[in-house]
């Protein structure tokens, strides 16, 4: 696709349900990242997923997060049993894999935890 | 490990006046350095980035960066904002190789008239 695209734009949901965001990269962009960015605050790195090798999960805020990214090219990150506090912006953005390339972000989704 | 501090995290300004926000960041290998854009209820945008050759790095909209090694520092600088200038900026870092990007807390420009 031109662009990287976030589905749902929104979501609301009720503690302690489950929930899944997904994520299509820009087509060939090899490198994937999940960022969350809370109202007010910064962005704050998730999980990176780096071509064949093994994604960088250092920043997952609890096991009731995951991530997978099935044939290397869309990304679906799940929330289980979600709380009031993962109410945030999820942000998805691709890149190629070498590191003097750009990142681009798609629109995120705003979940709202009720 | 690699990490992006931006001093100020918020930066008040009157219009016309020239700005500075910035960016140091740590790494013990050579980095790749980015400035985002996000303006009020949109996504986020590249402003401008530095990968190699001349240190001073210029956007379309006049803002323009420079990398400072010796200091690793990678400031960004407009001699004349706008209104239109208000959002919130990023400095992000990647290491060479194939390390993902490392982004500051964001720096909030409000530009008022």
């Amino acid at each position: 696709g031109a662009g990287v695209s976030q589905s749902p734009s929104n979501k609301v949901t009720e503690k302690g349900k489950d929930v899944e965001l997904r994520c299509d990269p820009i087509s060939g962009h090899t490198a994937l990242y999940w960022y969350r960015q809370s109202l007010g605050q910064g962005l704050e790195f998730l999980i990176y997923f780096q071509g064949n090798s093994a994604p960088d999960k250092s920043g997952l805020p609890s096991d009731r997060f995951s991530a997978e990214r099935t044939g290397g090219s869309v990304s679906t990150l799940t929330i289980q049993r979600t709380q009031q506090e993962d109410s945030a912006v999820y942000l998805c953005a691709s890149s190629q894999l070498q590191a003097n390339t750009e990142a681009f972000f798609g629109q995120g989704t705003r979940l709202t935890v009720v | 490990a690699q990490s992006v501090t931006q001093l100020d995290s918020q930066v008040p300004v009157f219009e016309e006046a020239p700005v500075e926000l910035r960016c140091n960041y740590s790494s013990s290998v050579s980095v790749y350095l980015f400035w985002y854009v996000q303006y009020p209820n949109q996504g986020l945008q590249l402003l401008l980035k530095y990968l190699s050759g001349s240190t001073l790095v210029e956007s379309i909209n006049g803002f323009e960066a420079e990398f400072n090694k010796s200091q690793t520092s990678f400031h960004l600088r407009k001699p004349s904002v706008h209104i239109s200038d208000t959002a919130e900026y990023f400095c992000a870092v990647r290491p060479g190789g194939y390390n993902k990007l490392i982004f500051g807390a964001g720096t909030r420009l409000a530009v008022h008239p």
